[in-house]
């Protein structure tokens, strides 16, 4: 079973950040935050992952709580290409990554 | 870079039939990761190969079955096809120093008749 929780689904105006959310209460010490994010019919795509600090590239920023119990993806100004499902995995370095049913963001014009 | 490949895009196959997917990884990797996702859910995991040998696998049957080449391609095999195992089969690849950083191909459709 995934180790992760969020929302089923959430909207965000385009131009606007999106934020979303991902509880994973029973990290352990070892294990990173990975976000990947899969657009219809096309294959997922990595966007980010950390381990306790927070990080941000050229996709997103991510932030993770100084207990590492929960971390936001940020998508700081949404288009409509950022429309997708969005999965957030906890998993160590064994190259095993277990997917959830993710959040389906939409982003509206 | 082409990126992952994978093919065919598509295929439909009856039950009891064998079918095998093929998948080429990204350039400069050498891990290959197979994932069934059913419609409307997450990918599930297969197994992964690394170095020809399968390194780790999922919850699936002895059914499934897999190779990877010395060029790192790979290959699924599915046996006795159940109407079940109708989805997109996605391929990942990594480099093994790069932990989960998989960079995903865009998959063979797979319907079971």
């Amino acid at each position: 079973d995934a180790k992760t929780t969020q929302p089923t689904s959430m909207d965000c105006a385009e131009g606007r950040a999106a934020n979303l959310p991902c509880n994973h209460s029973t990290i352990s010490g070892n294990e990173y935050v990975y976000w990947y994010r899969q657009i219809h019919s096309q294959g997922p795509q990595y966007i980010i992952h950390g381990l306790k600090n927070n990080e941000t590239n050229e996709m997103a920023s991510l932030i993770i709580t100084e207990d590492r119990k929960s971390s936001t993806l940020i998508l700081p100004h949404a288009t409509l290409r950022d429309t997708a499902v969005y999965y957030c995995i906890v998993g160590g370095a064994t190259n095993k990554l277990i997917f959830g049913t993710g959040t389906l963001l939409a982003v509206q014009p | 870079d082409a990126g992952v490949t994978q093919s065919p895009t598509h295929l439909i196959k009856t039950r009891g039939q064998q079918v095998t997917l093929r998948c080429s990884p990204k350039s400069g990797h050498d891990t290959v990761s197979w994932y069934q996702q059913a419609l409307g859910q997450g990918p599930q995991f297969i197994f992964q190969y690394y170095e020809e040998e399968e390194r780790q696998r999922g919850n699936f049957p002895d059914r499934f079955s897999g190779h990877q080449f010395p060029n790192y391609s790979s290959e699924l095999n599915v046996n006795a096809l159940l109407l079940g195992d109708s989805a997109l089969y996605l391929c990942a690849s990594s480099r093994t120093s790069s932990y989960n950083e998989q960079f995903f191909g865009p998959g063979t459709r797979l319907t079971v008749l």
